[in-house]
C-alpha cells in the first residue's frame, strides 16, 4: 500500500535533549512538508523539500532542522533550541498537481 | 486576523442532521483543500477545489472564488461524521496556508 509513516507514534525525551523523527514515504512524491499541530491552532509549516537535497524554512523553522538526502525520506530533527516543543508533528507530500495532500499519522512529542 | 477563519469553531448536532462549515479567506489563491482530522490525528484529504463544487458520498464542497468562501456540508449526519474539518488554502509559493478547524460532534 502507497502512503506515508511516521515513526515513533508518541515521543518522549528530556529538555535539552535533540530528537529526530522519521518520515518516509513510497507515493514517489517529489514534495514533503512537516507541520506542527498545537491545541487550538491550525498547522503551522515548519520546512518543506520540494525536491532532493533541497529544502526552504516554513513559518516556524527556528529549533528545527531537516535533511532530504533521498526522495522517500525527509527527517525532522527537533533541536534544544526549540523552546517549545512539545506539540504533535505532521509529514506530509504531495502530488505535483497538488490534487491531494497526503499525510502521515503523525507524531506526538513530549518534551519533560 | 488568520489568512484563513473557519466558523463554528466547535459544532455539535444530532444525528441525521445536515451539517455545514463555513470557511472564508483573505489571500489570493489557486486551490482550497478540505480535510477531516480524526480524534487519533491521523488527517485524510477529503476535497480540492478550484472553482464550483464537488460532491462525495455525503459531502458536498462548494467554493465562490469571488467572496473568498467555501463550504463543507454533511447531509444524513452520522456519529462516524465526528472529527475536526480543516480548511486550508494554497496560495504563493506552492505552502497551504490552514485554518484552526472546526470540532464537529454528531451524537446518536
Amino acid at each position: 500500500d502507497g502512503g506515508i509513516t511516521q515513526s515513533p507514534k508518541y515521543l518522549f525525551r528530556k529538555e535539552g535533549q535533540n530528537v529526530t523523527l522519521s518520515c518516509e514515504q513510497n507515493l514517489n512524491h517529489d514534495a514533503m512538508y512537516w507541520y506542527r499541530q498545537d491545541p487550538g491552532q491550525g498547522l503551522r509549516l515548519i520546512y518543506y523539500s520540494q525536491i532532493v537535497n533541497d529544502f526552504q524554512k516554513g513559518d516556524i523553522a527556528e529549533g528545527y532542522s531537516v535533511s532530504r538526502e533521498k526522495k522517500e525520506s525527509f527527517p525532522l530533527t527537533v533541536t534544544s533550541a526549540q523552546k517549545n516543543p512539545t506539540a504533535f508533528y505532521l509529514c506530509a507530500s504531495s502530488d505535483p498537481g497538488w490534487d491531494t495532500q497526503y499525510f502521515g499519522p503523525g507524531t506526538r512529542l513530549t518534551v519533560l | 486576523k488568520n489568512e484563513v477563519e473557519q466558523s463554528p469553531q466547535n459544532l455539535t448536532a444530532q444525528e441525521g442532521e445536515f451539517i455545514t462549515i463555513n470557511c472564508s479567506y483573505s489571500v489570493g489563491i489557486s486551490a482550497l483543500h478540505w480535510l477531516q482530522q480524526h480524534p487519533g490525528g491521523g488527517i485524510v484529504s477529503l476535497f480540492m477545489l478550484s472553482s464550483g463544487k464537488k460532491k462525495h458520498g455525503r459531502l458536498i464542497a462548494t467554493i465562490n472564488i469571488q467572496e473568498k468562501h467555501s463550504s463543507l456540508h454533511i447531509t444524513a449526519s452520522h456519529p462516524r461524521d465526528s472529527a475536526v474539518y480543516i480548511c486550508a488554502v494554497l496560495g504563493g509559493a506552492q505552502k497551504l496556508v490552514f485554518g484552526q478547524g472546526t470540532r464537529l460532534t454528531i451524537n446518536p
